[in-house]
């Protein structure tokens, strides 16, 4: 069955300090990945997306994702984190030939001061 | 633009009560879905559309009925509800062309309505 697997549940960080977050997805043709981000009681924004372009993928809030296919990772990053990146991330995957998208689990992101 | 929007933010159904969770966008997108968010679960895909009356069944189904009379609404049904329907229900919408299966498939969420049932 095609999923996308999270890592890690709860990620916790010192502001100032880089952020990496784990993503893999089991292998498929050429898949659009993304990553959202959700803040506490709100809805879903999108940070970036991948789309057979180039492999790494800037997206907002210094944030950047690299598609290796080879390990089928999509791991989000950002090299110093900020007391308001503290959220909630989905990793997703949209399936070739499939017009659903398939979401990981998430990944809390706590920012510590 | 308002993008996505969805009524109510909240609500509280005793079990066998219905009720309709209203989902509206502006972008004239094609394609609507309905996402149901439980803890540690991600988001699962209840129902999609793929444009005015056109329905489909996502991951998780059962208990819900959605239609899709105009390209703008997408209302989600729950007949009876039951407990296990408590969640948090996002609705989203992107550009689709049949045309076009490809493509980034960008989704924009509502901010969600978070229902209980007892």
């Amino acid at each position: 069955a095609q999923s996308v697997t999270q890592l890690d549940s709860h990620v916790s960080v010192s502001e100032g300090t880089p952020v990496l977050l784990r993503c893999n997805y089991s292998s498929s043709y050429s898949p659009s990945l993304f990553w959202y981000v959700q803040h506490p009681n709100k809805g879903l924004q999108l940070l970036l997306k991948y789309t057979s372009a180039a492999t790494l993928v800037k997206g907002i809030n210094g944030f950047e994702a690299e598609f290796k296919k080879s390990e089928t990772s999509f791991h989000l990053t950002k090299p110093s984190a900020h007391m308001s990146d503290a959220a909630e991330y989905f990793c997703v995957v949209r399936y070739t030939g499939r017009r659903a998208l398939t979401f990981g689990s998430g990944t809390r992101l706590q920012v510590q001061p | 633009n308002a993008g996505v929007t969805q009524t109510p933010k909240f609500q509280v159904l005793k079990t066998g009560q219905s009720m309709t969770l209203q989902c509206a966008q502006d972008m004239n997108h094609e394609y609507m879905s309905w996402y149901r968010q439980d803890p540690g679960m991600g988001l699962r895909l209840i129902h999609y559309s793929v444009g005015a009356g056109i329905t489909d069944q996502g991951e998780v189904p059962n208990g819900y009925n959605v239609s899709r009379s105009t390209t703008e609404d997408f209302p989600l049904r729950l007949l009876s509800a039951a407990p296990s329907q408590t969640s948090v229900y996002f609705c989203a919408s992107s550009y689709s062309s049949h045309h076009n299966v490809e493509g980034s498939y960008e989704q924009y969420f509502g901010p969600g309505t978070r229902l209980t049932v007892t």
